[in-house]
């Protein structure tokens, strides 16, 4: 049982450059998500997504770019990258279960994308 | 705007030594709140979800708990593999569905062998 695998695990890019972190599950969750973790700040959402072709943008989207075509991925592209998305990166998936109330809509992690910017 | 506050930042307990985390939040409307582990260089791992006050969930060593206000993480005699950093995240009610989480910053915990 895979999963969610996220590539590439780590990666150093320059500024200004384009760069793609790829998030693949293998549950067949509708609801996916990209957060960020920050010294500080914790864990904070960029953008998530409810069904394949359904986005929406979190607490911090500026910079950033998402897709959903296949309910499986939900690739995260940074368009021209800045040292402030250094970070880490984590993709996470759960199941939509809108009416059931305590039901437990678990989120579940990858194991993350380390990500610096020179 | 929904808030989670963890405290402490950090505790280290000899190894043996029980105590508590404490997550705070203001939120519009809980729809549960969630407890994760995290270890350096990992993902969270999810530990549980409690939906309503008064509600406690054991798994070993830790026991959750939740009022109005306020959750508790208890961790009895603990052991060195219990040392993580424990995150507190919340899940509100939405018309729309929504089930993104909002966390706080966390409380690293280190058990002293």
């Amino acid at each position: 049982d895979a999963g969610i695998t996220q590539s590439p695990r780590y990666k150093i890019t320059e500024t200004g450059r384009q760069v793609t972190l790829m998030c693949h599950q293998t549950w067949s969750h509708s609801y996916m998500f990209w957060y960020r973790q920050d010294l500080g700040h914790g864990l904070r959402l960029i953008y998530y997504s409810a069904a394949a072709d359904i986005t929406d943008k979190g607490e911090v989207p500026d910079g950033y770019v998402v897709s959903r075509s296949k309910t499986e991925n939900f690739p995260l592209t940074l368009e021209s990258a800045t040292r402030s998305q250094t970070s880490v990166y984590f993709c996470a998936s759960s199941e939509h279960d809108r009416w059931q109330l305590n039901s437990g809509n678990t989120i579940y992690f990858g194991e993350g994308s380390w990500l610096t910017v020179v | 705007e929904d808030q989670v506050t963890q405290s402490p930042e950090a505790l280290r307990l000899q190894e043996g030594e029980s105590s508590s985390l404490n997550c705070s939040y203001t939120v519009s409307g809980l729809r549960g709140l969630f407890w994760y582990r995290q270890d350096p260089g990992k993902g969270p791992e999810f530990l549980f979800t409690l939906y309503s006050a008064g509600e406690e969930k054991e798994k070993e060593r830790l026991k959750a708990t939740l009022t109005k206000k306020e959750s508790f993480l208890h961790i009895t005699a603990p052991k060195p593999e219990d040392s993580a950093t424990y995150l507190c995240a919340v899940q509100v009610l939405s018309n729309f569905g929504n089930e993104k989480l909002t966390f706080g910053t966390g409380t690293r915990l280190t058990i002293i062998p």
